[in-house]
């Protein structure tokens, strides 16, 4: 069964940083596209980001671009979000999701949630 | 960007009636594979999201057989044929004709009269 575990939310100040990770299991990682996407409270989805198998290729949404950062270290099954210069609207739980061949995002995690304010 | 329209916003049903959600995309969502990638998916209260459907109207696994998607090019639709209460929740269309880029609809939510 996959199983996707997200960590590293919490409360940071304007500016700050956070790095959330992924831990993933019941398949194997290097084969897939692992994507981020978020939820305001309260609001509706928003894709963040993804990255290839092999984490050569990445792709943000523009609202992130060179604030965040995917990465992947795939001997750990772990995906990573580096998350600097937040804002208070990146406030959100973040889903760790998996992103099936001609399929879709087949699989989510329960999300962890970042709060960003003074 | 396809940007992706969902109507209603919200929609209350009577137990054992159908219910039925559009979306509406800007521009076609045939890829140039000739699948068009537009997918539904379910959220519970509390919990996160989970695939429904995919390309247009294959269940995914474990999906009852009262939920069917249909439509081409621009406007699709997901129907519930008798709503039961394990159904409330909030219903988004997306989008990955555009892969690796996703588009997803506002949400429609769900609930019991």
């Amino acid at each position: 069964e996959v199983h996707l575990v997200e960590s590293g939310g919490g409360l940071v100040h304007p500016g700050g940083s956070l790095r959330l990770s992924c831990a993933a299991s019941g398949f194997t990682f290097s084969n897939y596209w692992m994507s981020w996407v978020r939820q305001p409270p309260g609001q509706g989805l928003e894709w963040v980001a993804n990255i290839n198998p092999d984490g050569s290729v990445k792709y943000y949404v523009d609202s992130v671009k060179g604030r965040f950062t995917i990465s992947r270290d795939n001997a750990r099954s772990s995906l990573f979000l580096q998350m600097t210069s937040l804002r208070a609207e990146d406030t959100a739980v973040y889903f760790c999701v998996r992103d099936q061949s001609g399929v879709g995002t087949d699989s989510w995690g329960q999300g962890t949630l970042a709060i960003v304010a003074s | 960007d396809i940007v992706m329209t969902q109507l209603p916003l919200s929609s209350p049903v009577t137990l054992g009636q159908p219910a039925s959600i559009s979306c509406r995309s800007s521009q076609s969502l045939v890829h140039s594979d000739g699948n068009t990638y537009l997918s539904w998916l379910q959220q519970r209260p509390g919990q996160p999201p989970r695939l429904l459907i995919y390309k247009i109207s294959n269940r995914f696994s474990g999906v009852p057989d009262r939920f069917s998607g249909s439509g081409t090019g621009t406007d699709f639709t997901l129907k519930i044929s008798r709503v039961e209460a394990e159904d409330v929740g909030i219903y988004y269309c997306m989008q990955s004709t555009q892969f690796p880029l996703y588009g997803f609809g506002q949400g429609t939510k769900l609930e019991i009269k």
